[in-house]
């Protein structure tokens, strides 16, 4: 089955910085990639997500990349804010196994004032 | 657009007791819904897939006795817990696929259970 691994596990800026997360997933069947925003004792957000037949995509101070072939995708984060700290969560769902996510263990974003 | 809703938010039980928890699409018909349980500090744990109009698809080691899952709408999935025991303490999150289609899932707030 998919197996998706993220990086890093924790992650502390400088507010105005950027933040760079990584994952890669195993499962070539996959493709459609998203990223969910956690706080703290509330729900997964999307805030952002890729399919496979698309190679970037950007959403004001957020953007994917997906490099398929070495099956890595990263969240790029630009001029952080307070706001911005969370626990970040990537996701990859392959096309055979009945709409399930796999989701990374997660990275937590700290931004520092 | 894309509303999920759980209720209740946070329950306290006590052991050997039963606890529903409801999870509802606001404004969109969802055919599958999915179960979730998230310890401390730690990723999301799938387990359950349900489908409207058929029976829960359980992921390997949840038992389907204990968390019994009712899709009896488009709009509405509830998670039971029966019997619950202390370790059955957790945050239980569900999340919902849009009928249309696409590939997004929604997540709803959340649910804390304890039991005590």
């Amino acid at each position: 089955g998919e197996n998706v691994e993220q990086h890093p596990s924790t992650l502390s800026v400088q507010e105005g910085d950027s933040a760079v997360i990584k994952c890669t997933y195993s499962d070539s069947a996959s493709n459609y990639f998203p990223w969910y925003k956690q706080e703290l004792g509330k729900g997964p957000q999307l805030i952002i997500d890729i399919r496979s037949n698309v190679g970037e995509k950007k959403d004001q101070r957020i953007a994917v990349t997906l490099n398929k072939t070495a099956k890595h995708f990263s969240l790029h984060i630009t001029e952080t804010q307070p706001e911005d700290s969370a626990v970040y969560f990537c996701a990859a769902e392959p096309t055979n196994t009945g709409n399930q996510f796999y989701f990374g263990t997660g990275t937590s974003l700290t931004v520092i004032p | 657009g894309a509303v999920v809703s759980q209720h209740p938010s946070r329950v306290i039980c006590k052991s050997g007791t039963s606890v529903k928890i409801e999870c509802r699409s606001l404004d969109f018909q969802a055919t599958t819904m999915f179960w979730y349980r998230q310890f401390p500090k730690q990723s999301l744990m799938l387990m359950a897939t349900s489908n409207e109009g058929s029976k829960a698809t359980y992921e390997q080691g949840v038992e389907k006795d204990k968390f019994l899952i009712n899709h009896a709408s488009l709009t509405l999935s509830t998670l039971t817990v029966t019997s619950a025991h202390p370790e059955d303490s957790s945050f239980y999150i569900c999340s919902a696929r849009d009928w249309r289609g696409s590939q997004e899932q929604y997540f709803g707030p959340g649910t804390r259970l304890t039991v005590t």
